[in-house]
């Protein structure tokens, strides 16, 4: 089956220390792999993709690489700001399954100044 | 260009009654999919409509519906409803059902079923 597994929260970090949340997923075929942003209230925002094994997804300085060998889709960032500070969601999308979306549990950041 | 919008933002019920909750995707968008998430988890696959015909349904019990209107909106049904239906509800949007394609996120329904 198709499932998603991402490190326990919550996590807290000082400002402009570096950021790893793991993720690693079990699926059928060759997924999608994304990670998306929640902030309090609100709903899931996109912050980054990947298509293929080796791709690269980035933005707003968080990086994660599609890891095929070790089925891990890692995010990093090199220097967290407080504004940073949200619930972090990794979310894989498998062929033959339509567009239909599995998410990890979520991550917790809270960045402090 | 709008997002993907949703209505109610809040709704307050008590159990066993019927909520209908709205989607709007983002113009062009074909596919309209729901999710439920659960206070502390992440989003569960509730229902995949895309051109009208649903085309995906996750494990959820029959009191749950949906439909996909001819302009691509979406309404939420959930009967009887039981306190553990209290959740976000969300709605998201993608161009056609490509396991590439990104899925957009409108800001959620907060039932809560007293």
């Amino acid at each position: 089956g198709n499932s998603v597994t991402q490190m326990e929260g919550p996590v807290t970090l000082s400002e402009e220390a570096f950021l790893t949340i793991n993720c690693t997923y079990t699926a059928t075929g060759y997924p999608s792999l994304f990670w998306y942003v929640q902030y309090p209230g609100e709903g899931l925002q996109l912050l980054l993709k990947a298509t293929k094994a080796d791709d690269k997804g980035s933005n707003k300085g968080f990086e994660a690489t599609y890891r095929k060998e070790t089925t891990s889709f890692h995010l990093e960032k090199g220097s967290v700001q407080v504004s940073d500070s949200a619930v972090y969601f990794c979310a894989l999308s498998a062929p033959n399954t339509g567009n239909q979306f599995y998410f990890g549990t979520g991550t917790s950041l809270t960045v402090i100044p | 260009d709008a997002g993907v919008t949703q209505s109610p933002t809040h709704l307050i019920k008590t159990r066993g009654q019927h909520v209908t909750l709205r989607c709007s995707p983002i113009s062009g968008h074909k596919s309209v999919s729901w999710y439920q998430q659960v206070l502390g988890q992440g989003p569960q696959f509730i229902f995949q409509y895309y051109e009208k015909e649903e085309r995906g349904r996750g494990n959820f019990p029959d009191r749950f519906s949906a439909r996909q209107f001819p302009n691509y909106s979406s309404e939420l049904n959930v009967n009887a409803l039981l306190l553990g239906d209290s959740a976000l509800y969300l709605c998201a949007s993608s161009s056609s059902l490509g396991s590439t394609d990104t899925q957009y996120f409108g800001p959620g329904t907060r039932l809560t079923v007293l």
